[in-house]
């Protein structure tokens, strides 16, 4: 069964640095998002992108964050000068279509870390 | 916006039954999704409602009331691995995000 999959699992880094997490959609999906969960908290979204652009993002997603989908496969999540609060669960989740019934698929997500 | 209220917590025994309750409010309604979140994992979809009614998929069993805001997740014959947090996303006319609730953590005891 094809599967969102996310690299790395965990990532450690110091506050100020530059992090990239991955994600690798299912193929034939067209919409793609990010989410994150802060240890205890409820999932909050973060962006969404359809036809290689933003189509939505939430007020957490300011200009420390960035999306791109570099090739046919990958879809990142860049943050430019992590701060501790940026310390959650990163989840990414793909979409056949955008609109009615269609269930997003989760990865199993990336712990970030920031010391 | 969207307001999203559901219980923090609910214990059940092994074999029983629990509903968890999820009242709402958005801008325009297109849809509400059940999600399924063990401790430390990402969420896994249950269930889809969009007209009034109960849709019934084997042990779970999602109800949705448009005109109320409301939505019930009935969860049956409820097993050990049932135990996980119980996430309802009603999803606004505008945008194909899903907004969550705080989640339902449901405890199974023997």
């Amino acid at each position: 069964e094809p599967e969102v999959t996310q690299t790395p699992s965990h990532q450690v880094t110091q506050m100020g640095q530059e992090v990239i997490l991955r994600c690798v959609p299912i193929s034939n999906h067209l919409y793609f998002y990010w989410y994150r969960q802060i240890l205890g908290q409820k999932v909050e979204f973060l962006v969404s992108f359809y036809n290689n652009e933003i189509s939505e993002k939430s007020e957490i997603f300011d200009d420390q964050f960035s999306v791109e989908r570099p090739d046919g496969s990958n879809f990142t999540l860049k943050i430019r000068s992590t701060k501790l609060e940026d310390s959650a669960m990163y989840f990414c989740a793909s979409t056949r279509g955008g609109q009615g019934y269609n269930e997003q698929f989760f990865g199993p997500g990336t712990r970030l870390t920031v010391l | 916006g969207q307001n999203i209220d559901q219980p923090t917590e609910m214990t059940a025994t092994e074999g029983a039954i629990v509903q968890i309750n999820c009242t709402y409010q958005t801008s325009g309604f297109n849809g509400l999704f059940w999600y399924q979140q063990h401790a430390g994992e990402a969420p896994t979809f249950l269930s889809y409602n969009v007209l009034d009614g109960l849709e019934e998929k084997g042990r779970f069993s999602s109800f949705l009331s448009r005109s109320k805001g409301y939505s019930y997740l009935l969860l049956k014959e409820l097993q050990m691995k049932d135990s996980a947090s119980y996430l309802c996303a009603p999803k606004g006319a505008a945008g194909n995000k899903l907004t969550f609730g705080g989640g339902t953590r449901v405890l199974v005891k023997p």
